[in-house]
């Protein structure tokens, strides 16, 4: 299979935890997308890299939010000190220069 | 910011009919996109739209790209069960920096067998 994939599938976490979640793109796309989805809304964007480079962050990314992409392939996203409004759907995508972005099967997080 | 007003919220329908749903959004974009998600799944795409006034289909699958480049509608002919989920329209400003899409709420279809 030579599409996005994600890992974990599904996280369930303690308030108060540290998580993290790995993106692995399809291979030599350049660019490389973090979403997030709450139930009964549409993917809203968090940040973006162009190879190693983060390039936007969203206001929705918090202080204890970080993503890194050290070697411009696959890229992790961290969450400091989870809190139960962080409980959603984390979606990452992925495009070469051209426009189209390929999402991956995302990972569920779930904040007690 | 950005916001994208996409209708209806859910349909439900008999198989074998037709489908129309739209998207419009307070501001123009350069593409327009078509997502299915299917429960527990990322997005998938469906259909790209990359001019004003662009009309493509793709099987079943037909959408257009608004000549005013602020809506954009999907329609869906002689559905079958397997049509079932939710979809997504999408827009993107491509240039710049950031090719980040602005997603609307979603369609959710049910097809009844």
């Amino acid at each position: 299979d030579t599409g996005v994939s994600q890992n974990p599938r599904h996280k369930i976490t303690k308030r108060g935890q540290n998580v993290t979640f790995r993106c692995d793109p399809i291979s030599e796309h350049n660019r490389l997308y973090w979403y997030r989805q709450t139930l009964g809304q549409g993917p809203e964007f968090l940040t973006y890299f162009q190879n190693e480079a983060q390039l936007e962050k969203s206001r929705l990314l918090s202080d204890r939010f970080s993503a890194e992409r050290p070697k411009g392939s696959f890229s992790t996203l961290e969450i400091q000190r989870t809190e139960q409004g962080d409980s959603a759907m984390y979606l990452c995508a992925s495009s070469p220069l051209s426009d189209t972005q390929y999402f991956g099967p995302g990972t569920r997080l779930t904040v007690l | 910011g950005q916001q994208l007003n996409q209708s209806p919220q859910s349909m439900f329908i008999q198989e074998g009919e037709d489908v129309s749903m739209n998207c419009t959004s307070s501001s123009i974009f350069n593409t327009w996109l078509w997502y299915k998600q299917d429960p527990g799944e990322g997005p998938v795409l469906l259909i790209a739209l990359y001019k004003a006034g662009e009309l493509t289909s793709n099987g079943r699958l037909t959408a257009q790209f608004g000549i005013t480049r602020k809506d954009s509608f999907l329609n869906i002919s002689a559905s079958i069960p397997s049509d079932v989920g939710i979809y997504f329209c999408a827009g993107q400003n491509s240039g710049g920096s950031n090719y980040k899409l602005t997603f609307g709420k979603g369609t959710l279809l049910t097809v009844n067998p």
